[in-house]
C-alpha cells in the first residue's frame, strides 16, 4: 500500500499567517491526491482534489500543488475557522490511503 | 439538500455482525461511486471500501476483505456495509461518502469525497 507522510504533524500559528502542509507519498502517484479538513466532532470536508483543483465553495486562500511524490496544501492567510486537522488522501491505487493528519492550532 | 445519513451502528461482541445503512437524499445514488471510511475517535481516517454506480464493481482494504461486504440498493437510494467477524480493532465511527466523480480532459477519474455523513459508531466489545 502507498504510504502518505504528512509534515508537520501539528503546528501553531496565528490568524493571518501563512501555512504550508506537506504530504509525501512512498511512490509516485502523479496528481492523484486530495486534501480534507476536519473539525472536532465533524465529518471531513473536501478542499482540493486532483492535487490542485479547488472544490466548489472552498475559499481561494486554500491552494494545492505538487505531483509525483511531493504535495503541498497552502493556506495563504489563516482565518479563525481554519483551525482544524488536515488530511491528504491518495487515489492512485488501491487501497486508498490517508496521511496521518496535520493539526493546525492557534 | 444533498446528504447521506448512516445508521445501524451499536455495540456488538467480538465475532458478531452488523449491517450499516446509508440513506442518500437530494441526489440519485445510482449516478455515483460510493465509499465507506472509518475513524477511530481521536485518530486518523481509514478507507474501507467502494462500489460503482450499478454495484458491479467493489474494492476493499485488506484488513476488511472477506469480512465486510459493500452493496447498494439504488431503488431505495441506500448504501450498505455488512460487517461480519467483527474485531475489537473495528471499533470506530463509520462514514458513508459520495465520490464527486470528477474526470479531467483525458478521461482520468479522480476520487473526490464531496459528501460525508456524520457517521455511525460501531463498538466491538465483550
Amino acid at each position: 500500500a502507498i504510504q502518505l507522510t504528512q509534515s508537520p504533524s501539528s503546528l501553531s500559528t496565528t490568524v493571518g499567517g501563512r501555512v504550508t502542509i506537506t504530504c509525501r507519498a512512498s511512490q509516485g502517484i502523479t496528481n492523484d491526491l486530495a486534501w480534507y479538513q476536519q473539525k472536532p466532532g465533524k465529518a471531513p470536508k473536501l478542499l482540493i482534489y486532483a492535487a490542485s483543483t479547488l472544490q466548489s465553495g472552498v475559499p481561494s486562500r486554500f491552494s494545492g500543488g505538487g505531483s509525483g511524490t511531493d504535495f503541498t496544501l497552502t493556506i495563504s492567510s489563516l482565518q479563525p475557522e481554519d483551525f482544524a486537522t488536515y488530511y491528504c488522501l491518495q487515489d492512485y491505487s488501491y487501497p486508498r490511503t490517508f496521511g496521518q493528519g496535520t493539526k493546525v492550532e492557534i | 439538500e444533498v446528504q447521506v445519513v448512516e445508521s445501524g451502528g451499536g455495540l456488538v461482541q467480538p465475532g458478531g455482525s452488523l449491517r450499516l445503512s446509508c440513506a442518500a437524499s437530494g441526489f440519485s445514488l445510482s449516478s455515483y461511486w460510493m465509499h465507506w471510511v472509518r475513524q477511530v475517535p481521536g485518530r486518523g481516517l481509514m478507507w474501507l471500501s467502494n462500489i460503482n454506480g450499478d454495484g458491479s464493481s467493489t474494492t476493499y482494504a485488506d484488513s476488511v476483505k472477506g469480512r465486510f461486504t459493500i452493496s447498494r440498493d439504488n431503488a431505495k437510494n441506500t448504501l450498505y456495509l455488512q460487517m461480519n467477524s467483527l474485531r475489537a480493532e473495528d471499533t470506530a465511527v463509520y462514514h458513508c461518502v459520495r465520490d464527486l466523480d470528477y474526470s479531467d480532459a483525458s478521461g482520468h477519474h479522480f476520487d473526490a469525497f464531496d459528501i460525508w455523513g456524520q457517521g455511525t459508531m460501531v463498538t466491538v466489545s465483550s
